[in-house]
């Protein structure tokens, strides 16, 4: 079955350093989006991209990027964590041609980060 | 931009049927969709509603969409504990980015 699955599902790290969370799906859907999820935020969009090589910045960018390098695979980096980076992390993607809707995502597990 | 909201907390006893409400601000939302998300898990789709619809009905839920009110509601009828969850309103105007409210958490009392 078609999945998306995101690792690893729970990561501890120290400040500055460098912290890349993977993301994959299966589904070839061409758009893919990175949410991070906050007590008292509800879910936020970081990254998303609409294709290969396309990437875009979301409402809360600042400190993170994205590459998409395939269609199955957009890999989040956090270039020197932060412990206002601690936080859930998820990953979606949807698919515009799908007939009748074009907005509908479908999510990974999460990933658990905490930066100490 | 789009701004969806929703109350916190929603308690209920097992059996009796649970209504989760939420308000959007983008009248051009043509997507409205209610995901679940149980603890330690990634949020799932339950169900959606095209604009152009006042209800949809599928098993134990029912969606009703007031647009003019911009008024979007979730009823599980016959609440079990399993359905005990955040549930997340969210809203999506075509462009293949969704806003999301901050979560509503059910929980169902034995």
């Amino acid at each position: 079955d078609a999945e998306i699955t995101q690792s690893p599902r729970h990561k501890i790290t120290e400040t500055g350093r460098q912290v890349t969370l993977a993301c994959h799906q299966t589904w070839n859907h061409n758009n893919m989006f990175w949410y991070r999820q906050d007590l008292g935020h509800g879910l936020r969009l970081i990254h998303y991209s609409y294709g290969v090589q396309d990437t875009n910045k979301g409402e809360v960018s600042d400190g993170y990027s994205v590459s998409r390098s395939n269609t199955e695979d957009l890999p989040l980096t956090l270039e020197s964590a932060a412990s206002s980076q601690t936080s859930v992390y998820f990953c979606a993607s949807s698919d515009p041609g799908l007939a009748g809707n074009t907005d509908t995502q479908y999510f990974g597990p999460g990933t658990r980060l905490t930066v100490l | 931009g789009e701004d969806v909201e929703q109350s916190l907390f929603l308690s209920v006893r097992e059996g009796d049927s649970s209504v989760i409400n939420c308000t959007y601000t983008d009248s051009s939302s043509t997507y409205l969709y209610w995901y679940k998300q149980e603890p330690g898990a990634g949020l799932q789709l339950l169900t959606y509603i095209f604009s152009n619809m006042d209800m949809k009905q599928d098993q134990r839920l029912t969606v009703l969409l007031n647009k003019k009110d911009k008024h979007l509601s979730l009823r599980i009828a016959d609440t079990q504990t399993g359905d005990s969850a955040i549930y997340f309103c969210a809203a999506g105007a075509g462009s293949y980015q969704l806003t999301f409210g901050k979560g509503t958490k059910l929980s169902v009392i034995p």
